[in-house]
C-alpha cells in the first residue's frame, strides 16, 4: 500500500514572498502520477499541479512548481509571489493509474497562512 | 459551470436515521469516486463507480453504506442507521482516464453532523 506523509501541519508566509510545502510517498510501483491539491476555508478541493513519474521535467503551473526527486519519493511544492488567496489546506496526493480504478491516497495536509 | 456538484451541502441528522446525497459529475466523465473527510485530516477513499458499475469498496464502507450510479451518471451514497462516528465531509470526485493519463475533480462536498 502506498503512503504520503506531509510533515509541516502548518506554515506561514508574508504576501509575495516564497514557501515550499514538503511531501514524501512510499510505494513500490514505478508508474504513478502525484498531485497537489488546495482546499480553501470555503472547502472545495482544487487540483494545484501534477506530475507524472515517468516524466524527468518538473512541471509548473504559473507561480506553483514541484521539486520531483523519485529515487528520494520526494515531492515538494513551490509556491512563488504568494498571495492572500494562497492560503489554505494543501494536500500532496498519489494515485496509481489502473483500468479498473485509481483511488487517490491524501497526506495529511498542510495549513498555509499568507500574511499581509 | 459544469463542474462536479454535490447535494445537499450540508446536513443535520439524528443519531439512527438515514440519510442520502447526491453526486453529478461533469458530464463527460465516466469515473466516480467517493471519499469522507474528517476534520483535519486528508479524504480516504470510499467506494468509485466505472459508469454504472460499482468496482472497488473500501474497508471503510461498512454495511450500513451503499452507493449506486444508476445509467453511469448521478451518482448517490446513502448512510442507514447513522452514528456519531459517521461525523464528516463527504466528497465525490469524477475523471476521464484517457491515454492511461487521469485527473480527479472535486465537488464542494458534503458535511454530515450526527447529533
Amino acid at each position: 500500500a502506498q503512503t504520503v506523509t506531509q510533515s509541516q501541519p502548518e506554515m506561514s508566509v508574508q504576501e509575495a514572498e516564497t514557501v515550499t510545502l514538503s511531501c514524501t510517498y512510499d510505494t513500490s510501483e514505478s508508474n504513478y502520477y502525484l498531485f497537489w491539491y488546495k482546499q480553501p476555508p470555503s472547502r472545495q478541493m482544487i487540483l494545484v499541479i501534477r506530475q507524472e513519474a515517468y516524466k524527468q521535467q518538473n512541471a509548473t503551473e504559473n507561480r506553483f512548481s514541484v521539486n520531483f526527486q523519485k529515487a528520494a519519493k520526494s515531492f515538494s511544492l513551490k509556491i512563488s509571489d504568494s498571495q492572500l488567496g494562497d492560503t489554505a489546506m494543501y494536500f500532496c496526493a498519489f494515485m496509481k493509474p489502473q483500468t479498473s480504478g485509481s483511488r487517490l491516497t491524501f497526506g495529511e495536509g498542510t495549513q498555509l497562512t499568507v500574511n499581509p | 459551470d459544469t463542474g462536479v456538484s454535490q447535494n445537499p451541502r450540508h446536513k443535520i441528522t439524528k443519531r439512527g436515521q438515514n440519510v442520502t446525497f447526491r453526486c453529478d459529475p461533469i458530464s463527460e466523465h465516466n469515473r466516480l469516486y467517493w471519499y469522507r473527510q474528517t476534520l483535519g485530516q486528508g479524504p480516504e477513499f470510499l467506494t468509485y463507480f466505472q459508469n454504472e458499475a460499482q468496482l472497488e469498496k473500501s474497508r471503510l464502507l461498512s454495511d450500513r453504506f451503499s452507493a449506486e450510479r444508476p445509467k453511469g451518471s448521478f451518482s448517490t451514497l446513502e448512510i442507514q442507521r447513522t452514528e456519531q462516528g459517521d461525523s464528516a465531509m463527504y466528497l465525490c470526485a469524477s475523471s476521464l482516464r484517457l491515454a492511461g493519463q487521469e485527473t480527479q475533480y472535486f465537488g464542494p462536498g458534503t458535511r454530515l453532523l450526527v447529533l
